[in-house]
């Protein structure tokens, strides 16, 4: 049972490229997230969806664009990398947006030069 | 916006002692409140949640919470730390926006367990 699975783990920009993370579950849940985890800040929620095609904004979703074509796929974009998104990146999903909990990835440590 | 505030970002314990790591919630309704854990290059994992039955929550690895409305806290305590509990741990609520859920998490409290 894979559970949430992220790709990249690590990967290494240059200000101006463009990227995608990929986040798949294989539990069959409706809700998925993304979240970036910065030192001292906890983590931040950047973009959630609740179901296939839908997605909404969350507390810092500037700068990055999501896509939930498939239940089981979220996906991540940088459209024009900045130093500032450097970060660790975790995707995560729920059966249950209000109580359910919430099934996290192993990361992906992104790097802009 | 609900949000949690999670007091201490570093806390040192010795090996068997108590733990204690704080948190409070801001919400204008009855919360749904979590604790999880994230040890070194790996994702949070779930230690427990309260969704408005007992107070008292009881979790993995001999952790527990207690949600004091009066206080607006959920804090998590284990009676006697060990090494392996030396991690970051994280407070969240859910959130409810225009029908939908979100979580929104605390800062963090890395904890850090003394032979």
């Amino acid at each position: 049972n894979a559970g949430v699975t992220q790709t990249p783990k690590f990967r290494v920009l240059k200000t101006g490229q463009s990227m995608t993370l990929l986040c798949a579950q294989d539990m069959n849940h409706e809700y998925m997230y993304w979240y970036r985890q910065d030192p001292g800040m906890g983590l931040r929620l950047i973009h959630y969806s609740v179901g296939e095609g839908t997605t909404a904004k969350g507390e810092v979703p500037d700068g990055y664009n999501v896509s939930r074509l498939k239940k089981q796929n979220f996906l991540l974009g940088l459209e024009s990398a900045a130093p500032s998104q450097t970060s660790v990146y975790f995707c995560a999903s729920s059966y249950n947006g209000r109580s359910g909990e919430l099934f996290f990835g192993e990361g992906s440590r992104l790097t802009v030069l | 916006a609900q949000s949690v505030t999670q007091l201490g970002s570093h806390v040192s314990v010795s090996e068997g002692a108590l733990v204690l790591l704080r948190c409070n919630y801001s919400s204008s309704v009855p919360p749904y409140l979590f604790w999880y854990v994230q040890y070194p290059n790996q994702g949070l994992q779930l230690l427990l949640k309260y969704t408005s039955a007992a107070t008292l929550v009881k979790g993995i690895n001999g952790f527990e919470a207690e949600f004091k409305k009066s206080e607006t806290s959920f804090h998590l305590t284990k009676p006697s730390a060990h090494m392996s509990d030396a991690a970051e741990y994280f407070c969240a609520v859910s959130e409810s926006t225009s029908g939908t859920y979100k979580y929104i998490f605390g800062t963090g409290t890395r904890l850090k367990v003394l032979a």
